[in-house]
């Protein structure tokens, strides 16, 4: 079985301030770990994700996460944010088999950027 | 090209009563799955087909839901006897063959009345 957790439910952050939203995992095989957004009003959207490779992974919007394994964390991090940042976060882990399978999620981080 | 549509948007519903939540994935897409996100809670799987057949039906609550896509597109999410607790967001996912990601609808807020 796996599960996901993140710890913070709410991060109030200033804009153009440096904002870290994290993420454990546990799971007893090898796993593919997500960020999902969740816009006001909208589904959720796959924001970036790790498969293998570089554990540094980047959204085309200035997010990034890393993948540490020996910490099973996927913490998200971005250096300086935006007011249109706004949103819930969601951190999932699914088996990583080759394709997609199941999501486990989180139970998100809400962003709050303010001026 | 459009992405996966789930309808109704909203769907409220007498305690007892059977309803339907339909989902279209986008076109191509060979695995669907269902998810349940109720208030303050991430999704929660439900049920997972490939194809026509159900590969993983093992989130699915109780034998009061259940799912069918019968032409490998189309799917239909059939709740009986209505329970206030089923009310929650009902979210569609679709993947074509051999991703890594699923792409998600925008969800049916289904409440219990």
């Amino acid at each position: 079985a796996q599960s996901v957790t993140q710890l913070d439910s709410q991060v109030p952050v200033f804009e153009e301030a440096p904002v870290e939203l994290r993420c454990n995992y546990s799971s007893s095989v090898s796993v593919y770990l997500f960020w999902y957004v969740q816009y006001p009003n909208q589904g959720l959207q796959l924001l970036l994700k790790y498969l293998s490779g570089s554990t540094l992974v980047e959204s085309i919007n200035g997010f990034e996460a890393e993948f540490n394994k020996s910490q099973t964390s996927f913490h998200l991090r971005k250096p300086s944010v935006h007011i249109s940042d706004t949103a819930e976060y969601f951190c999932a882990v699914s088996e990583g088999r080759g394709t997609a399978s199941k999501l486990t999620f989180g139970t998100g981080t809400r962003l709050q950027v303010t001026l | 090209g459009a992405g996966v549509s789930q309808t109704p948007s909203n769907k409220v519903t007498e305690k007892g009563k059977y309803v339907e939540l339909r989902c279209d994935p986008i076109s191509g897409h060979t695995a669907l799955y269902w998810y349940r996100q109720s208030l303050g809670q991430g999704p929660e799987f439900l049920i997972y087909f490939q194809g026509t057949g159900a590969a993983d039906d093992s989130g699915l609550p109780n034998d009061r839901f259940f799912a069918v896509r019968p032409e490998g597109s189309v799917s239909t999410l059939k709740i009986q006897r209505t329970e206030r607790g089923d009310s929650a967001v009902y979210l569609c996912a679709s993947s074509p063959q051999g991703a890594t990601e699923a792409f998600f609808g925008q969800g049916t807020r289904l409440t219990v009345v």
